[in-house]
């Protein structure tokens, strides 16, 4: 198995543009998540889908934050209009079901000028 | 809201030594997860304990938890270079989502 695919791995951006992060979970899995991790915040649940449907957003930070799930085999999260204070790792991850293990992409670092 | 949170913070030992990390939480869990995390990958899963156990092994990892206490510990035994890396712990509180720790990174020293 290819394990949780994310792409790009880098993207320098400028304020202002739109950026889309995307995610492939492991085949199987029906549990997705969006994390972002910074040196202050830590790792930060962002939002969550069961069987393709939004759970939990409750962690997304504002409206220029949105994510889908428009199968079971993908997953974007869109920022836009990006912000220098967006700048950090954005990870996705898969599991079987909510609480069980989670399976890791490899990030996506996220640098907005 | 912060569910489990480690301690130390930073943990620095020599090879060979053994490394201990905690971690406690506020609210009642089903199992509680250790991952490690080397700099700049993603999260690897560890080990699960679950809320009817108390201690769980894993080759040279030994997993503890009181849930009496709302703690865990999760014991490196004979460390390696290797090992150095952030580790942290994650709930899943009554909403079932897992809350991750903000971890402890552990420096092994050759």
């Amino acid at each position: 198995d290819a394990g949780v695919i994310q792409s790009p791995r880098h993207e320098v951006t400028e304020m202002g543009q739109e950026v889309t992060l995307r995610c492939k979970p492991i085949s199987g899995h029906n549990s997705l998540f969006w994390y972002r991790q910074t040196m202050m915040r830590g790792l930060e649940l962002l939002i969550y889908f069961n069987n393709n449907v939004p759970i939990d957003d409750s962690g997304m930070p504002e409206d220029r934050f949105s994510a889908k799930m428009p199968n079971a085999s993908f997953s974007t999260l869109k920022i836009q209009p990006s912000e220098p204070r967006d700048s950090a790792v954005y990870f996705c991850a898969s599991s079987s079901g909510t609480s069980d293990t989670q399976y890791f992409g490899p990030g996506t670092r996220l640098t907005v000028l | 809201s912060q569910q489990g949170e480690e301690d130390p913070q930073a943990l620095s030992i020599q090879e060979g030594e053994n490394a201990t990390m905690n971690c406690s939480y506020k609210t009642s869990i089903n199992n509680l997860q250790w991952y490690r995390q080397n700099s700049g990958r993603g999260l690897v899963h560890l080990i699960l304990i679950r809320s009817n156990e108390r201690e769980k092994h894993s080759g040279r990892l030994r997993v503890t938890l009181d849930t009496s206490k709302k703690s865990s510990s999760l014991l490196i035994t004979a460390s390696r270079a290797a090992d150095t890396a952030s580790y942290f712990c994650a709930t899943d509180g009554s909403n079932y989502k897992l809350t991750f720790g903000k971890g402890t990174l552990l420096t092994v020293n050759p």
